[in-house]
């Protein structure tokens, strides 16, 4: 049991160019989200979403998007990096029944 | 605008010691308080949460302390260990919003010496 698994682990950009982080949860999940967390401002919600097909906006969305077009998988696309998104991005899922958030290790993403 | 504020950024203790992390929330809709523990390149994980009728809840060496009336909770982690050395996240919710959204403090970098 993988739990939730971030792809990739690191990555680095040159302002401009775009990428696609990859969420995959094996819990059957309905509740799946994007975080950012930076020094000194903790975890902010970029986007989530409530199941299959639904997304939504968090606290810091722009200059991101999102799909969750199945169950499992929840991706978080970067259409042209700014040096204001290096970060250590975290996914996290939730369940019906559980009372807590299940993190990836993150995704360490620098843009320059 | 800050909903939950979290306190002190961060804290050294002395193994054997107590560490205390205090947040304060502003929304009174909130009805649990979790606090998550990260380790260095880990994802934050569950350490304990509390709903607000109840003043204390305690498992192991980690208790969290809540004042409804103060809009204040606090974790107390007794017998400080090097292992415990961490970011401590506090956080609150609404239970039964949709969205399960949890916001979180700014989170405390606590390191506990020999």
């Amino acid at each position: 049991n993988a739990g939730v698994t971030q792809t990739p682990k690191f990555r680095v950009l040159k302002t401009g160019q775009s990428m696609t982080l990859l969420c995959a949860q094996d819990m059957n999940h309905e509740y799946m989200y994007w975080y950012r967390q930076d020094p000194g401002m903790g975890l902010r919600l970029i986007h989530y979403s409530v199941g299959e097909g639904t997304t939504a906006k968090g606290e810091v969305p722009d200059g991101y998007n999102v799909s969750r077009l199945k169950k499992q998988n929840f991706l978080l696309g970067l259409e042209s990096a700014a040096p204001s998104q290096t970060s250590v991005y975290f996914c996290a899922s939730f369940g019906s029944g559980d009372e807590k958030l299940f993190f990836g290790s993150g995704t360490q993403l620098s843009v320059l | 605008q800050q909903q939950v504020k979290q306190s002190p950024q961060s804290l050294i203790v002395q193994k054997g010691g107590i560490s205390i992390i205090n947040c304060a929330y502003e929304n009174t809709a909130f009805d649990y308080f979790p606090w998550y523990q990260q380790f260095p390149g880990k994802g934050p994980a569950l350490l304990i949460a509390i709903r607000p009728d109840v003043s204390e809840k305690k498992e192991g060496r980690f208790t969290i302390s809540f004042n409804k009336s103060a809009k204040q909770f606090s974790l107390h982690i007794m017998d400080s260990q090097p292992g415990d050395s961490a970011t401590y996240f506090c956080a609150a919710s609404i239970v039964g919003a949709g969205s399960y959204q949890l916001t979180f403090g700014k989170g405390t970098k606590l390191s506990v010496i020999p």
